[in-house]
């Protein structure tokens, strides 16, 4: 049971440069996130998916874009890279209105 | 003001003793209440969830909620040293769609 994958697990860009973090869940959920955790800030939501074709802003949306892609995938991208977006970035999953949130195993983002 | 908020610590205890982690929120209408737990690197995973007030025990862990206080706690008993982490509080918001975390709390347990 591989849970919530995402991929890529580290990567570098350069500034300006655009990226899609992608993940996919195999839990059926209605739900699901992206979350940036940076030192000191703990998880914030930058988006998020309510069920299959809606996305929503989350706390800090700025300079990322998101695609619920179907029930089991939701993308993440970055159009242009800025090294105020160099952080671990996180995606989860939970059924709707109960719920315990399951992470994906982080990607490592650096932007230089 | 944030809508979850932890004492970022770092918290100390010694091996054996209770370590005491404390969460208020702000959403007064929030019904869904969570600790995850975070070693260093790795992803945070579900180790409590509490729904109503009163407390709530699953082995060494006990979550406490007082809605009217807009406070959660956990209580881990007999700490061991593999308890040191970050431990996030996290709430799901009205409408259970979006669940917001505190910045977390550092934890060590001193063997």
């Amino acid at each position: 049971n591989a849970g919530v994958t995402q991929t890529p697990k580290f990567q570098v860009l350069k500034t300006g440069q655009s990226m899609t973090l992608q993940c996919a869940q195999d839990m059926n959920h209605n739900s699901m996130y992206w979350y940036r955790q940076d030192p000191g800030m703990g998880l914030r939501l930058i988006y998020y998916s309510a069920s299959e074709g809606t996305t929503d802003k989350g706390e800090v949306p700025n300079g990322y874009n998101v695609s619920r892609l179907n029930k089991r995938e939701f993308s993440l991208r970055l159009e242009s890279a800025a090294p105020s977006q160099t952080s671990v970035y996180f995606c989860a999953s939970s059924e709707r209105g109960t719920t315990e949130a399951f992470f994906g195993q982080g990607t490592r983002l650096t932007v230089v | 003001q944030k809508e979850v908020e932890q004492n970022s610590g770092p918290l100390s205890v010694p091996e054996g003793a209770i370590a005491s982690l404390n969460c208020t929120y702000s959403d007064r209408v929030s019904q869904s209440f969570f600790w995850y737990r975070q070693y260093s690197g790795k992803s945070p995973e579900l180790i409590m969830s509490i729904y109503s007030n009163g407390d709530k025990e699953d082995g060494r862990f006990t979550a406490q909620l007082n809605k009217a206080s807009q406070y959660v706690s956990l209580l881990i008993r007999d700490s061991q040293p593999s308890d040191s982490a970050t431990y996030l509080c996290a709430v799901l918001n009205t409408g259970g769609f979006k669940t917001i975390f505190g910045a977390g709390t550092r934890l060590f347990v001193k063997a």
